[in-house]
Order: structure tokens, then sequence, then C-alpha cells
């Protein structure tokens, strides 16, 4: 595609539900991330994918968040059991390869746990 | 642990004014990447620095990386109100890109 595409782009959820969060990443980029972040802050890196490689899952907070990238493509973010404190913007981006690692970013999936 | 600290935090000046945000490191980078973020966007892409010693300009903004490819400057000239948003440098030491914590400038009119 032309660029990161993220949905939704608003998510409200209560406490307790889980969502899915997608992210289709630009055509040919090997790798990808999802970061997440809370108003006026950087970004927390949470999931790297890079090509068939197994992805770094070291910024995931806890067990009840999850990711997979079906394909070497499409990505998807899980958070089971949310909670108010995973309430954030959560980034997803895209770079070409392990040497060119300029960053494109989606727009962001705002979550909003109630 | 490879770390880009970023200072300023918060920046605030009026129009007209000029600034540096600094990204500084103790580790060797191969290059070192500026992105701007507005409010409701993701980051943007401002610049690649790859040499040391380089400078790029873009428009007002003037980017450096340090000789020894371990720090990097951004310097705004004559900041305008559209300069506003949150700054960020990032680097891929090992392939896999990390960022520093990011510079929220805001600009007065």
């Amino acid at each position: 595609g032309a660029g990161v595409s993220q949905s939704p782009s608003n998510k409200v959820t209560e406490k307790g539900k889980d969502v899915e969060l997608r992210c289709d990443p630009i055509s040919g980029h090997t790798a990808l991330y999802w970061y997440r972040q809370s108003l006026g802050q950087g970004l927390e890196f949470l999931i790297y994918f890079q090509g068939n490689s197994a992805p770094d899952k070291s910024g995931l907070p806890s067990d009840r968040f999850s990711a997979e990238r079906t394909g070497g493509s499409v990505s998807t973010l899980t958070i089971q059991r949310t909670q108010q404190e995973d309430s954030a913007v959560y980034l997803c981006a895209s770079s070409l390869n392990r040497v060119n690692t300029e960053a494109f970013f989606g727009q962001g999936t705002r979550l909003t746990v109630v | 642990t490879q770390l880009l600290e970023q200072s300023p935090q918060f920046l605030s000046i009026q129009e007209g004014e000029n600034l540096t945000v600094y990204c500084n490191s103790s580790s060797v980078f191969s290059s070192l990447q500026w992105y701007r973020q507005e409010p409701g966007e993701g980051p943007v892409l401002l610049v690649t620095v790859v040499t040391g010693g380089e400078v790029k300009k873009l428009k007002r903004l003037t980017f450096q990386f340090g000789d020894a490819r371990k720090d990097s400057s951004l310097h705004i000239t004559a900041a305008q109100p559209g300069d506003t948003g949150l700054y960020l440098c990032a680097g891929a030491p090992n392939y896999q890109l990390i960022w520093g914590a990011g510079t929220k400038l805001i600009i007065k009119p």
C-alpha cells in the first residue's frame, strides 16, 4: 500500500474485554514495530518483527499483550482483559529492511478502556 | 544497553527565536534519524544523517551529526508556530531502531 494503515483509528472498550488492533505495513517492508504512546510522551517499544526471524517481544508490558504477523505482512496486536492503564495510542511502523531502517508510521489507534 | 538521550525534554519559546535540540549517546551509530510528530499523527521522518561531521539543512532546520557519530543536534532558526511538535531522534545500532524520549517544542505566536 501507499502507507502504513492502522485500524480501527479509535476504540473504546470496557475493562476486562479483549481488543485486537491491526496494522497493514507498506508493501515489501520486512520490519514492523508496535509502540505505545501516552499523551505528550515518547514512544514505548512493544514488539519488533523482522522478516522470518523470531520477534523481539521484550517490550510487551505483560502476558496480556501479544502480537503476530502473518505472511510477513499484516500484524495484529491483541490485548486481553484490558485495564484502564492500557489506554493510550498504539502506533505501528514499518521499515524496508535491516539496513534501511527509516520508519514509516501509521496514524495510530487510540484505545480508551472505560 | 544503548541509549539515546535527548535534551531538553520540553522547550517553549516565542516565534522568531532560535533553538537547539540535542541527541546524545555513549555508543557509535552508523546513522541517526530525526522525526517530528504533530498531535494526532504518527512521527514523520525529517532527515537521516550518516557521515560523521555531516550537516544537513531542511529550510530553517539544520541537522548535524557529531564527528564521532555518537551525537546529533537539530537547530531551528527563527522558529515558527508550525514548528510546534514532538521531535524524536532514533538510531539502529543492531538493525533495530531505538528512540530518544523526545523533545516537546512549543512555539508561541
